[in-house]
């Protein structure tokens, strides 16, 4: 089974700062990981994915994330915090099985930015 | 391109009356389809998955139901709906194994 542990479920930075949102995994096997933005009363926008490839994975935004194998972690980063950043992010595992495969969320960080 | 709609995107419903929505894909075939619920503070719960139509899997035992008559068409019901049903309802569909879902714009559900 796959879960996702996101540390805090809310962030606060000030603008142009270092957003760096926390997200640890548990799968039994390699695994696909993503991360999600979700802007208020809207649906889910991916930012990025891992697939195995490379460990830097860049995404929309200027976002991106390390898989780091050893720390079963999946962090997202930005350099510098833009206003609109503000939003909820949600980190998740995919259980590959026969054809289809459903993803395992966290519970979310808000991110808060403010100026 | 693929897109995905939902609706209704807002409901407002008494406790104990039916519901039904409704989510479609177009811009691909054979796509998996995914409802989800999101309440205040608890993440996104996965409700139903279906590889095709006619196919459905059920991951949370509940008052809700799901079927998919048409190959791009996702349909979530309940007979009687309870206070607990209130929340955000997401509708995601994706391509085989491990790839990326592609969610909806929502349905808000509030029950009365």
């Amino acid at each position: 089974a796959q879960s996702v542990t996101q540390l805090g479920s809310h962030v606060s930075v000030s603008e142009g700062a270092l957003v760096l949102l926390r997200c640890n995994y548990s799968s039994s096997v390699p695994p696909y990981l993503f991360w999600y933005v979700q802007y208020p009363n809207q649906g889910l926008q991916l930012l990025l994915k891992y697939t195995s490839a490379a460990t830097l994975v860049k995404g929309i935004n200027g976002f991106e994330a390390e898989f780091k194998k050893s720390e079963t972690s999946f962090h997202l980063t930005k350099p510098s915090a833009h206003m609109s950043d503000a939003a909820e992010y949600f980190c998740a595992v995919s259980a590959s099985n026969s054809g289809y495969s459903t993803l395992t969320f966290g519970k979310g960080t808000m991110l808060l930015v403010s100026p | 391109s693929q897109t995905i709609h939902q609706w209704p995107a807002t409901l407002v419903q008494p406790v104990g009356s039916p519901l039904s929505l409704e989510c479609t894909v177009e811009g691909t075939s054979n796509p998996n389809l995914y409802w989800y619920r999101q309440a205040a503070g608890r993440g996104l719960q996965l409700l139903f998955y279906s590889v095709g139509i006619g196919q459905i899997s059920s991951e949370v035992p509940q008052n809700l139901s799901a079927s998919r008559p048409q190959d791009r068409q996702f349909i979530l019901s309940s007979k009687k709906l309870l206070l607990s049903d209130s929340g955000f309802y997401l509708c995601a569909w994706s391509l085989g194994q491990g790839e990326t879902q592609y969610f909806g714009p929502g349905t808000r559900l509030l029950v009365l």
